[in-house]
């Protein structure tokens, strides 16, 4: 059975102080790993989709990695607005072609 | 405007009424999806539909029924509303043509049933 967790639960940082936020993951091979960033009261906002070990993207303070085991979102020199909960999403190829989500991360970045 | 957008945004209803959770798209995709938030629980896929004719049921349907009126618009209709079924609402939609099929999601609906 596909699963996913994620750790920390809650993260609180100063802005500036980097860190990473990991997703652990068991499938039945992968098709894709995904990490959305999701605001209070708001839907899952889509930041990256890696789809092999060693992949990296990068976007602004964020850069997402994979390996067969887990992926790690780091997050270099937070600023407040990077506040959110960071949610992690994998996809196998077996099955249907849902999104099957880890409970998140709750990121805090304090000025 | 919004690409995904659900209506309505919030909705207080009673045990037993029949509940109506709508979801267009401008993207022009021709998939959708509706996924339930629950604290502690994380996203959970209740339907999807890859397109007008094809239904298929997530890892939680029970309650809960769909209707794909066309490629744009996918509702999700709670027959019979009961408490445990207060949650976020999520709709979901993602392109066969495009090779990452990522899910880009709606704004979401807060249901309180009572």
């Amino acid at each position: 059975e596909d699963q996913v967790t994620q750790s920390p639960e809650a993260l609180r940082l100063q802005e500036g102080e980097s860190s990473s936020l990991n997703c652990s993951y068991t499938v039945s091979g992968l098709r894709g790993l995904f990490w959305y960033r999701q605001d209070p009261g708001k839907g899952p906002e889509f930041l990256f989709t890696l789809y092999s070990a060693g992949e990296e993207k990068e976007k602004e303070r964020l850069k997402a990695t994979l390996t067969k085991k887990e992926s790690f979102l780091h997050i270099t020199a937070p600023k407040p607005e990077d506040s959110a909960t960071y949610l992690c999403a994998v996809q196998g190829v077996a099955g249907a072609n849902n999104l099957f989500f880890g409970t998140g991360t709750r990121l805090t970045v304090i000025p | 405007d919004a690409d995904v957008t659900q209506t309505p945004r919030n909705r207080i209803t009673k045990t037993g009424k029949r509940i109506m959770l709508e979801c267009s798209q401008t993207k022009g995709h021709d998939r959708m999806y509706w996924y339930r938030q629950d604290p502690g629980l994380g996203l959970r896929l209740i339907y999807y539909s890859f397109d007008v004719k094809d239904i298929n049921k997530g890892e939680i349907s029970d309650g809960y029924s769909v209707s794909r009126q066309a490629q744009a618009k996918f509702s999700l209709s709670l027959e019979s509303a009961i408490p445990n079924q207060t949650a976020l609402y999520f709709c979901a939609t993602s392109s066969k043509a495009v090779s990452t099929d990522t899910q880009y999601f709606g704004p979401g609906t807060r249901l309180t049933v009572l």
